[in-house]
């Protein structure tokens, strides 16, 4: 158990729908990340937070936003649902805000399928 | 733009025998590199890491090398075991954010 916590595990929405991803991190942690994982595909960043602020951007679509709160969780909003959009969304986090020299803990990825 | 390749999809070792997974890199300037692992419905899990100022390093049955003029790196399992059957990723540090490769899926047999 990496002690991040992943909501919902599975989702099965239609194109065109908005779904909201939820991540709570680590006890203590202060940054989370978001990655994608299509198939047959590595994990692609999307957006990384450190304590309520954005910090870098990775290849995410218009269509997708995120937060993270004063509580530390976050959330990944999808918006505009495309069959595309079909993958599993991973949350990780860290202590650190800055390079990532040691371990990220992720959670057990939310499964999108979109029809 | 892929930063960083697995290009093996697949392995297949025999139990006590050595797995080689191979990463190569584009970006001279990565200078930390981590290997993940990975079992069905779960998420990644940290194994083993290597800064660029080293070329090894050694945990147990698990070794990382990094040749930073040929912009590889490599993990060594050795000896295999079945539970090592999962996927690994390869990836690199890159500012605040991780750059992973697509994955090569280990599987050990009896």
């Amino acid at each position: 158990d990496s002690g991040v916590t992943q909501t919902p595990k599975h989702l099965i929405t239609a194109t065109g729908q908005r779904v909201t991803l939820r991540c709570s991190p680590r006890s203590g942690d202060l940054s989370v990340y978001w990655y994608q994982q299509s198939l047959d595909q590595g994990l692609q960043f999307l957006i990384h937070y450190y304590n309520g602020e954005e910090r870098a951007k990775g290849n995410i679509l218009e269509r997708f936003s995120a937060q993270q709160f004063p509580d530390l969780h976050s959330e990944l909003n999808l918006s505009s649902l495309e069959l595309g959009d079909s993958a599993l969304y991973f949350c990780a986090s860290s202590a650190r805000s800055d390079r990532v020299t040691g371990e990220l803990f992720f959670g057990e990825g939310s499964r999108l399928t979109v029809l | 733009d892929q930063q960083v390749k697995q290009n093996s999809p697949s392995l297949s070792v025999q139990e006590g025998r050595i797995s080689i997974l191979n990463c190569d890199y584009t970006n001279s300037m990565f200078d930390y590199f981590l290997w993940y692992k990975k079992y069905p419905a779960e998420g990644p899990t940290f194994l083993i890491s290597i800064s660029s100022i080293k070329d090894k390093n050694e945990d147990g049955r698990f070794t990382v090398f990094l040749n930073k003029s040929a912009k590889h790196l490599s993990l060594h399992i050795v000896p295999s075991q079945p539970g090592d059957s999962a996927v690994y990723f390869c990836a690199a540090s890159d500012t605040d954010k991780l750059i992973f490769g697509t994955g090569t899926r280990l599987q050990v047999f009896p």
